[in-house]
């Protein structure tokens, strides 16, 4: 099945740093989304980029298909960033990553 | 608009017991899917339901089912309950089987 790599498994930042995560997967893919999971356990959509450049706010995802990437950014961050990000790609089915978790200390 | 729903919220049963869980999708989906996350790790999908219909299942033992209704409300059924089945079971709904999913704020099971 496919495979899906995270990194960096975990960030610390002080706020108003720069950061990027990277999703690495094994296979082409229909689905990638971006999720960020708070201290509840809910997901919360960030992208659906299967493919591209997305915008929202301060953050930002690109997706390069061919090469089976995805990079999220985050700029000027925020101690309400923190949290845990997952990527998640699939045809039906998501398969997601192990997640990178986010401090961001003030 | 409402998004995905779910309850209960928390759950706690005995080994050996079973356990029925609840998911109604976002307004317009017509998919569901089920997913498992573990403590400390990303969600692990189950099974997806469309058009009442079991589609696509995952690495799951026979014990967990499930059940997709003709409003696309969805149950998931887990019997004789291990302790390992304790986690956090998420509902997902999409428009279509290929489409973004959107996530309910899950059922936290405890098996004791």
């Amino acid at each position: 099945g496919i495979q899906v790599e995270q990194s960096p498994p975990d960030l610390i930042l002080q706020e108003g740093a720069n950061s990027t995560l990277r999703c690495n997967f094994s296979d082409s893919v229909n689905n990638l989304q971006w999720f960020h999971q708070n201290p509840w356990g809910q997901l919360i959509n960030l992208f659906y980029i299967p493919s591209g450049t997305k915008q929202n706010g301060r953050l930002s995802a690109t997706t390069v298909a061919t090469e089976r990437y995805s990079l999220l950014y985050i700029s000027s961050s925020q101690t309400t960033d923190s949290g845990v990000y997952f990527c998640a790609v699939g045809s039906e089915k998501l398969v997601f990553g192990k997640g990178m978790k986010l401090t961001v200390n003030p | 608009d409402a998004g995905v729903t779910q309850s209960p919220t928390h759950l706690i049963k005995t080994r050996g017991q079973q356990v029925t869980l609840r998911c109604s999708p976002k307004s317009g989906h017509d998919t569901v899917s089920w997913y498992q996350q573990a403590l400390g790790q990303g969600p692990q999908f189950i099974f997806q339901y469309y058009e009442e219909e079991e589609r696509q299942r995952g690495n799951f033992p026979d014990r967990f089912s499930g059940h997709q209704f003709p409003n696309y409300s969805s149950e998931l059924n887990v019997n004789a309950l291990l302790l390992g089945d304790s986690a956090l079971y998420l509902c997902a709904s999409s428009y279509g089987i290929n489409y973004e999913q959107y996530f309910g704020p899950g059922t936290r099971l405890t098996v004791t």
